[in-house]
Protein backbone atom coordinates (compact mmCIF):
# COMPACT_ATOMS: atom_id res chain seq x y z
CA UNK A 1 0.00 0.00 0.00
CA UNK A 2 0.72 3.60 0.04
CA UNK A 3 3.16 4.98 2.41
CA UNK A 4 3.67 8.55 2.73
CA UNK A 5 6.86 10.30 5.01
CA UNK A 6 6.31 14.01 5.83
CA UNK A 7 9.22 16.30 7.02
CA UNK A 8 9.83 18.28 9.00
CA UNK A 9 7.50 17.53 12.09
CA UNK A 10 7.67 20.93 13.26
CA UNK A 11 8.54 24.61 12.03
CA UNK A 12 8.84 27.83 13.61
CA UNK A 13 9.30 31.17 11.22
CA UNK A 14 9.13 34.38 11.97
CA UNK A 15 5.81 36.13 10.53
CA UNK A 16 6.54 37.13 6.72
CA UNK A 17 9.21 34.67 6.56
CA UNK A 18 8.32 31.60 4.07
CA UNK A 19 7.77 28.08 5.03
CA UNK A 20 8.36 24.60 3.38
CA UNK A 21 6.84 21.11 3.88
CA UNK A 22 8.35 18.37 2.20
CA UNK A 23 6.33 14.60 1.33
CA UNK A 24 6.95 11.27 0.11
CA UNK A 25 5.27 8.98 -1.44
CA UNK A 26 5.88 5.22 -2.09
CA UNK A 27 2.84 4.11 -5.02
CA UNK A 28 3.70 5.26 -8.33
CA UNK A 29 -0.06 4.60 -8.77
CA UNK A 30 -0.97 7.71 -6.74
CA UNK A 31 -2.06 10.19 -8.88
CA UNK A 32 -4.10 13.17 -6.08
CA UNK A 33 -1.77 14.99 -3.51
CA UNK A 34 -3.74 17.40 -1.50
CA UNK A 35 -2.67 19.08 1.62
CA UNK A 36 -4.35 19.82 4.94
CA UNK A 37 -4.85 22.30 7.48
CA UNK A 38 -6.04 21.30 10.62
CA UNK A 39 -6.31 23.35 13.73
CA UNK A 40 -6.61 22.30 16.84
CA UNK A 41 -9.97 20.44 18.01
CA UNK A 42 -11.08 20.82 14.25
CA UNK A 43 -11.53 18.83 11.39
CA UNK A 44 -8.87 18.81 8.27
CA UNK A 45 -9.92 21.91 5.97
CA UNK A 46 -8.32 21.44 2.54
CA UNK A 47 -6.12 23.97 1.22
CA UNK A 48 -4.50 23.08 -2.14
CA UNK A 49 -4.58 19.75 -3.92
CA UNK A 50 -2.39 19.04 -7.16
CA UNK A 51 -2.75 16.24 -9.71
CA UNK A 52 0.40 14.06 -11.36
CA UNK A 53 -0.56 15.78 -14.68
CA UNK A 54 0.18 19.13 -12.61
CA UNK A 55 3.77 19.64 -11.89
CA UNK A 56 3.31 23.36 -9.72
CA UNK A 57 0.08 24.63 -8.87
CA UNK A 58 -0.43 28.51 -6.78
CA UNK A 59 -3.04 30.12 -5.04
CA UNK A 60 -2.31 33.35 -3.39
CA UNK A 61 0.53 32.37 -0.84
CA UNK A 62 0.32 28.54 -1.11
CA UNK A 63 2.12 26.53 -3.71
CA UNK A 64 2.52 23.17 -4.04
CA UNK A 65 5.42 21.89 -6.60
CA UNK A 66 5.51 17.82 -7.40
CA UNK A 67 8.03 15.63 -8.90
CA UNK A 68 6.84 12.63 -10.04
CA UNK A 69 10.30 11.08 -10.72
CA UNK A 70 11.42 11.47 -7.45
CA UNK A 71 7.66 11.04 -5.99
CA UNK A 72 8.11 14.06 -3.98
CA UNK A 73 5.79 17.02 -3.15
CA UNK A 74 5.92 20.22 -1.56
CA UNK A 75 4.14 23.10 0.22
CA UNK A 76 5.18 26.43 0.21
CA UNK A 77 3.24 29.13 2.13
CA UNK A 78 4.95 32.45 1.96
CA UNK A 79 4.34 36.04 3.42
CA UNK A 80 3.19 34.01 6.64
CA UNK A 81 1.12 35.06 9.17
CA UNK A 82 0.22 33.95 12.66
CA UNK A 83 -3.11 32.49 11.54
CA UNK A 84 -1.20 30.17 9.02
CA UNK A 85 -0.21 28.13 12.56
CA UNK A 86 -1.63 24.66 12.28
CA UNK A 87 -1.06 21.51 11.81
CA UNK A 88 -0.54 20.74 8.09
CA UNK A 89 -0.48 17.49 6.58
CA UNK A 90 0.00 15.76 3.12
CA UNK A 91 -1.76 12.91 1.48
CA UNK A 92 -1.32 10.74 -1.30
CA UNK A 93 -3.98 8.44 -3.47
CA UNK A 94 -6.36 8.62 -6.36
CA UNK A 95 -9.12 10.73 -6.94
CA UNK A 96 -12.38 8.31 -7.45
CA UNK A 97 -15.02 8.26 -5.16
CA UNK A 98 -13.86 5.34 -3.58
CA UNK A 99 -10.38 5.48 -3.88
CA UNK A 100 -8.53 6.05 -0.19
CA UNK A 101 -5.88 9.08 0.98
CA UNK A 102 -3.07 7.74 2.86
CA UNK A 103 -1.82 10.53 5.43
CA UNK A 104 1.63 11.80 6.20
CA UNK A 105 2.63 12.76 10.02
CA UNK A 106 1.67 16.39 10.02
CA UNK A 107 3.89 19.08 10.13
CA UNK A 108 3.05 21.61 13.27
CA UNK A 109 3.90 25.20 11.82
CA UNK A 110 4.37 27.86 14.16
CA UNK A 111 4.46 31.39 12.84
CA UNK A 112 5.88 33.32 15.38
CA UNK A 113 5.86 37.69 15.98
CA UNK B 1 -18.13 22.93 -1.23
CA UNK B 2 -19.72 19.76 0.10
CA UNK B 3 -20.82 19.41 3.98
CA UNK B 4 -19.99 16.37 6.01
CA UNK B 5 -21.80 16.49 9.14
CA UNK B 6 -20.94 13.92 12.12
CA UNK B 7 -22.82 13.18 15.52
CA UNK B 8 -22.21 12.96 17.93
CA UNK B 9 -18.92 15.85 18.52
CA UNK B 10 -18.12 14.28 21.66
CA UNK B 11 -19.25 11.47 24.33
CA UNK B 12 -18.12 10.08 27.65
CA UNK B 13 -18.71 6.53 27.96
CA UNK B 14 -18.11 3.67 30.45
CA UNK B 15 -15.94 0.75 29.94
CA UNK B 16 -17.54 -1.87 28.19
CA UNK B 17 -20.14 0.23 26.81
CA UNK B 18 -20.49 0.59 22.65
CA UNK B 19 -20.79 3.74 21.19
CA UNK B 20 -22.42 4.73 17.84
CA UNK B 21 -21.18 7.71 15.34
CA UNK B 22 -23.21 8.76 12.64
CA UNK B 23 -21.70 10.45 9.19
CA UNK B 24 -23.72 12.50 7.31
CA UNK B 25 -23.09 13.79 4.01
CA UNK B 26 -25.61 16.36 3.34
CA UNK B 27 -25.90 17.52 -0.31
CA UNK B 28 -24.60 14.88 -1.66
CA UNK B 29 -24.96 10.93 -1.89
CA UNK B 30 -21.85 9.12 -1.44
CA UNK B 31 -21.32 5.51 -2.05
CA UNK B 32 -18.03 5.22 -0.58
CA UNK B 33 -17.27 7.17 3.21
CA UNK B 34 -13.71 7.26 5.23
CA UNK B 35 -13.46 6.28 8.76
CA UNK B 36 -10.08 8.05 10.49
CA UNK B 37 -8.86 8.17 13.68
CA UNK B 38 -6.63 10.56 15.49
CA UNK B 39 -4.69 10.26 18.73
CA UNK B 40 -3.27 13.43 20.20
CA UNK B 41 -0.72 14.75 18.03
CA UNK B 42 -0.96 12.07 15.99
CA UNK B 43 -1.79 11.53 11.99
CA UNK B 44 -4.85 10.33 10.34
CA UNK B 45 -5.36 6.80 10.39
CA UNK B 46 -7.67 5.23 8.30
CA UNK B 47 -9.43 2.69 9.32
CA UNK B 48 -11.59 0.79 6.94
CA UNK B 49 -13.61 2.04 4.06
CA UNK B 50 -17.06 2.38 4.12
CA UNK B 51 -19.27 0.86 0.92
CA UNK B 52 -22.88 1.98 0.46
CA UNK B 53 -25.15 -2.09 0.56
CA UNK B 54 -22.04 -4.19 0.86
CA UNK B 55 -19.82 -4.84 3.68
CA UNK B 56 -16.51 -2.15 4.80
CA UNK B 57 -13.37 -2.95 3.53
CA UNK B 58 -10.96 -2.80 6.80
CA UNK B 59 -7.55 -1.62 7.23
CA UNK B 60 -4.57 -3.94 8.69
CA UNK B 61 -4.87 -4.29 12.20
CA UNK B 62 -8.39 -2.67 12.18
CA UNK B 63 -10.72 -5.65 14.29
CA UNK B 64 -14.06 -5.48 12.09
CA UNK B 65 -15.65 -6.99 15.01
CA UNK B 66 -15.12 -4.44 17.44
CA UNK B 67 -15.56 -1.41 15.16
CA UNK B 68 -18.62 -1.90 13.30
CA UNK B 69 -19.44 -0.30 10.30
CA UNK B 70 -22.94 0.23 8.89
CA UNK B 71 -23.64 1.54 5.04
CA UNK B 72 -27.28 1.70 4.92
CA UNK B 73 -27.71 4.70 2.74
CA UNK B 74 -26.42 6.72 0.14
CA UNK B 75 -25.94 9.64 2.93
CA UNK B 76 -25.35 7.90 6.02
CA UNK B 77 -22.22 5.64 7.44
CA UNK B 78 -22.33 4.69 11.48
CA UNK B 79 -19.17 3.52 13.13
CA UNK B 80 -20.02 1.47 16.24
CA UNK B 81 -17.45 1.13 19.15
CA UNK B 82 -18.32 -2.25 20.82
CA UNK B 83 -17.13 -3.55 24.16
CA UNK B 84 -15.04 0.15 24.41
CA UNK B 85 -12.68 0.51 26.57
CA UNK B 86 -10.15 3.09 27.54
CA UNK B 87 -7.43 2.96 24.94
CA UNK B 88 -10.38 3.12 22.35
CA UNK B 89 -10.09 6.61 23.12
CA UNK B 90 -9.50 9.08 20.55
CA UNK B 91 -10.81 11.49 17.70
CA UNK B 92 -13.05 9.68 15.10
CA UNK B 93 -13.28 11.24 11.86
CA UNK B 94 -15.26 10.52 8.82
CA UNK B 95 -14.76 11.87 5.55
CA UNK B 96 -16.25 11.45 1.85
CA UNK B 97 -16.07 12.63 -1.88
CA UNK B 98 -18.96 14.65 -3.44
CA UNK B 99 -18.84 13.12 -7.43
CA UNK B 100 -16.76 15.05 -9.91
CA UNK B 101 -14.51 16.18 -7.19
CA UNK B 102 -11.05 14.92 -6.16
CA UNK B 103 -11.19 16.67 -2.83
CA UNK B 104 -11.93 14.36 0.45
CA UNK B 105 -14.56 16.67 2.74
CA UNK B 106 -14.47 15.73 6.53
CA UNK B 107 -17.02 15.88 9.41
CA UNK B 108 -16.50 17.74 12.58
CA UNK B 109 -15.10 14.80 13.95
CA UNK B 110 -15.94 13.12 17.27
CA UNK B 111 -13.76 12.86 20.33
CA UNK B 112 -14.39 9.32 22.39
CA UNK B 113 -13.62 9.14 26.08
CA UNK B 114 -14.04 5.63 27.77
CA UNK B 115 -13.55 5.70 31.67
Amino acid sequence: GENVEQHPSTLSVQEGDSAVIKCTYSDSASNYFPWYKQELGKRPQLIIDIRSNVGEKKDQRIAVTLNKTAKHFSLHITETQPEDSAVYFCAAGGTGGGNKLTFGTGTQLKVEL
Amino acid sequence: GAVVSQHPSWVICKSGTSVKIECRSLDFQATTMFWYRQFPKQSLMLMATSNEGSKATYEQGVEKDKFLINHASLTLSTLTVTSAHPEDSSFYICSARAPGLGELFFGEGSRLTVL
